[in-house]
């Protein structure tokens, strides 16, 4: 049973566009939420991260959008930049049960394009 | 220069053949993780570890075997029991408390059976 999904497995976009990356959990005993970004054959990187006490944090062209009620989270790139070209997951942890065990999901190949 | 060292990038292996994958950290992270990378399935924990000396079984630990003697390091044994070894391999670090906030991964491990 997949705990943590990300039902598109791609996603292109034009250069200067916003991207949106979607995610959905099933485990209602996380609360804190990340998304990383990898390129090939390299480690992910963290990218930004949301604790379920919050519905929405910023950073810089990154924003990541949490809707409880709807166990659905979505990350935001605006503009998108060629550079921006990654497989992204988006990953989930249970901070209260006091473990750093990190759920991921599949991952979305981002595309853009310029 | 504080970071996770992954050794090395690229291993071939003969089927039967146990092989051994290197992990080491020099940030003083107590917890240490090996995922599993392969094709459209995202990072599948293999084990992971909070402490030295105590290691716990991930999603998909048959045919993995690890030892954590001490702090900086958490090698990895791939061995002849596991059915389908070919994968890129991740291990990472945290510190405790972060709830995967301050995750670093290595650089990965490609593995071929031949």
């Amino acid at each position: 049973d997949q705990q943590v999904k990300q039902n598109s497995p791609s996603l292109s976009v034009q250069e200067g566009r916003i991207s949106i990356l979607n995610c959905d959990y099933t485990n209602s005993m996380f609360d804190y939420f990340l998304w990383y970004k990898k390129y090939p054959a390299e480690g992910p990187t963290f990218l930004i991260s949301i604790s379920s006490i919050k519905d929405k944090n910023e950073d810089g062209r990154f924003t990541v959008f949490l809707n409880k009620s709807a166990k659905h989270l979505s990350l935001h790139i605006v503009p998108s930049q060629p550079g921006d070209s990654a497989v992204y997951f988006c990953a989930a942890s249970p901070l209260q049960g006091g473990s750093e065990k990190l759920v991921f999901g599949k991952g979305t190949k981002l595309t853009v394009n310029p | 220069d504080g970071g996770i060292t992954q050794s090395p990038k690229y291993l071939f292996r003969k089927e039967g053949q146990n092989v051994t994958l290197s992990c080491e950290q020099n940030l003083n992270h107590d917890a240490m993780y090996w995922y599993r990378q392969d094709p459209g399935q995202g990072l599948r924990l293999i084990y992971y570890s909070q402490i030295v000396n105590d290691f716990q079984k991930g999603d998909i630990a048959e045919g993995y075997s690890v030892s954590r003697e001490k702090k900086e390091s958490f090698p990895l044994t791939v061995t002849s029991a596991q059915k389908n070894p070919t994968a890129f391999y991740l291990c990472a670090s945290s510190p405790t408390g972060t709830g995967g906030y301050g995750y670093t991964f290595g650089s990965g491990t490609r593995l071929t059976v031949v």
